[in-house]
C-alpha cells in the first residue's frame, strides 16, 4: 500500500538535545512538507521541499533543520535552538502538480522532559 | 501566517443532524481544501474546490466557495457518531506552489 510513514510515534527529548523525526513516502510524490500542530490549533508550516536536494523555510523554521537527499525521505531535526519544541509534528506529501491534496503521515508527538 | 479561520471553533450535534462549518480567508487562492483529523492522528484530505468552482459534492459532504466574500462552507449531512473529529480548511494561495495554509479548525462532536 502506498503511503507516508512517520517515526517514531512518540519521542522524548531532554533539554539541549537534538532529535530527528523520520518521514518516508512511497507515493512517488515530488513535494514534501513538515507542519507543527499545537493543542487546539491549526498547522504551521516549518519547511517544505518541492524536489530532491532543495527545500525552503516555512513560517516557523527557526530551530529546525531538514534534508532532502532522496525523493522518498524528508527528515526533520529539532535542534536545541528550538526553545519550545513540545508539539505534534506532521509530515505530508503531494505530487506538487496542479490542484492536489496532501497525504499526511500519522504524526510524531514530541515532548521535552 | 494563518490564512483560513474556521467558525465555529466547536460544534456539538445529535446523530442525523446536519453540521455546517465555515471558513474565511484573506488573499486570493488557487483552491481551497477541507481535511479531517481524528484525535491524535494525521489529517485526511476530504475535498478540494478550485477558485472557479462554486459548489462541490462528495458523498455526504457539500462544499461551497464564494471568492467574492473569501469564504467557504462545509456541510456534512445526516451526521454520524463516526464523523466526530476536527475539520480544517486549507488554502492554496494564488502565485504559490500548492503550499497550503491551514486554519485552526472546527471540533465537531456528534452524539448518538
Amino acid at each position: 500500500d502506498g503511503g507516508i510513514t512517520q517515526s517514531p510515534k512518540y519521542l522524548f527529548r531532554k533539554e539541549g538535545q537534538n532529535v530527528t523525526l523520520s518521514c518516508e513516502q512511497n507515493l512517488n510524490h515530488d513535494a514534501m512538507y513538515w507542519y507543527r500542530q499545537d493543542p487546539g490549533q491549526g498547522l504551521r508550516l516549518i519547511y517544505y521541499s518541492q524536489i530532491v536536494n532543495d527545500f525552503q523555510k516555512g513560517d516557523i523554521a527557526e530551530g529546525y533543520s531538514v534534508s532532502r537527499e532522496k525523493k522518498e525521505s524528508f527528515p526533520l531535526t529539532v535542534t536545541s535552538a528550538q526553545k519550545n519544541p513540545t508539539a505534534f509534528y506532521l509530515c505530508a506529501s503531494s505530487s506538487g502538480q496542479g490542484a492536489v491534496g496532501y497525504t499526511f503521515g500519522s504524526g510524531t508527538r514530541l515532548t521535552v522532559v | 501566517s494563518q490564512q483560513g479561520e474556521e467558525d465555529p471553533q466547536a460544534l456539538s450535534i445529535q446523530e442525523g443532524e446536519n453540521a455546517t462549518m465555515n471558513c474565511s480567508y484573506k488573499t486570493s487562492i488557487n483552491n481551497l481544501q477541507w481535511y479531517r483529523q481524528n484525535s491524535g492522528r494525521g489529517l485526511v484530505h476530504l475535498i478540494l474546490i478550485r477558485s472557479n468552482e462554486r459548489e462541490k459534492h462528495s458523498g455526504r459532504l457539500r462544499v461551497t466557495l464564494d471568492t467574492s466574500k473569501k469564504s467557504s462552507s462545509l456541510l456534512i449531512t445526516a451526521s454520524r457518531a463516526a464523523d466526530t473529529a476536527s475539520y480544517f480548511c486549507a488554502t492554496d494561495p494564488s502565485g504559490g506552489y500548492n503550499k497550503l495554509i491551514f486554519g485552526a479548525g472546527t471540533r465537531l462532536a456528534v452524539h448518538p
